[in-house]
């Protein structure tokens, strides 16, 4: 099983800031990773796909990089809207795993 | 617009089987990777499973007791946990991957507590 590990745990930033959130596999994925972001009392949405595509009607602001086992992403300029949280997720092999998640919240 | 809902009893006993029912509306279930996801309450997201043309990929963690099926009459998929225990108290979501499994597409998601 490939296991994802994200970081931080807890991000602490101010509305206008930038926003850098790692996710880890235990081995390559190549570029076969998703970034979702759940509030509370929602289902997850799918922001990025495949390392660095944004999904449809995923604002600019959002961007995912990375390949391999080593992943960002960036959110450049925080809104309000965007505290949350963020999980990764592997499609490389059976099981899909998902990262634990990297609460960003309102410093 | 594909919409998933999930349906099925809010409350299950302990030992019984959890069953659950996503209804897909505005897409066809005869492709894609039809998923099964869950959250238990303030953790994080374990993917359980999903069904694409007939066959069947469950997480290791959980494939003595899952089953997954399409019913493709009603455009239907459905979940069925046996043996359910405490530890499976979660909200369970459906959802439709593409590309293999990337998840654009989930339903509301449904809360399952097992309690006696």
């Amino acid at each position: 099983e490939i296991v994802l590990t994200q970081s931080p745990a807890t991000l602490s930033l101010s509305p206008g800031e930038r926003a850098t959130l790692s996710c880890r596999a235990s081995q390559s994925i190549s570029n076969f990773l998703a970034w979702y972001q759940q509030k509370p009392g929602q289902a997850p949405r799918l922001l990025i796909s495949d390392a660095s595509n944004r999904a449809t009607g995923i604002p600019a602001r959002f961007s995912g990089s990375g390949s391999g086992t080593d992943f960002t992403l960036t959110i450049s300029s925080l809104e309000p809207e965007d505290f949350a949280i963020y999980y990764c997720q592997q499609r490389r092999n059976w099981p899909i795993t998902f990262g634990p998640g990297t609460k960003v919240d309102i410093k | 617009q594909v919409l998933l809902q999930e349906s099925g009893p809010g409350l299950v006993k302990p030992s019984e089987t959890l069953s659950l029912m996503c209804t897909i509306s505005g897409g066809s279930i005869n492709s894609h990777y039809w998923t099964w996801v869950r959250q238990p309450p303030g953790r994080g997201l374990e993917w359980i499973g999903c069904i694409n043309s007939g066959l069947t990929n469950y997480n290791p963690s959980l494939e003595s007791r899952v089953t997954i099926s399409v019913d493709t009459s009603k455009n239907q998929f459905s979940l069925k946990l046996s043996s359910a225990t405490a530890a499976d108290t979660a909200m369970y979501y459906c959802t439709r991957g593409f590309s293999g499994s990337t998840y654009a597409h989930w339903g509301q998601g449904v809360l399952v507590t097992v309690s006696s």
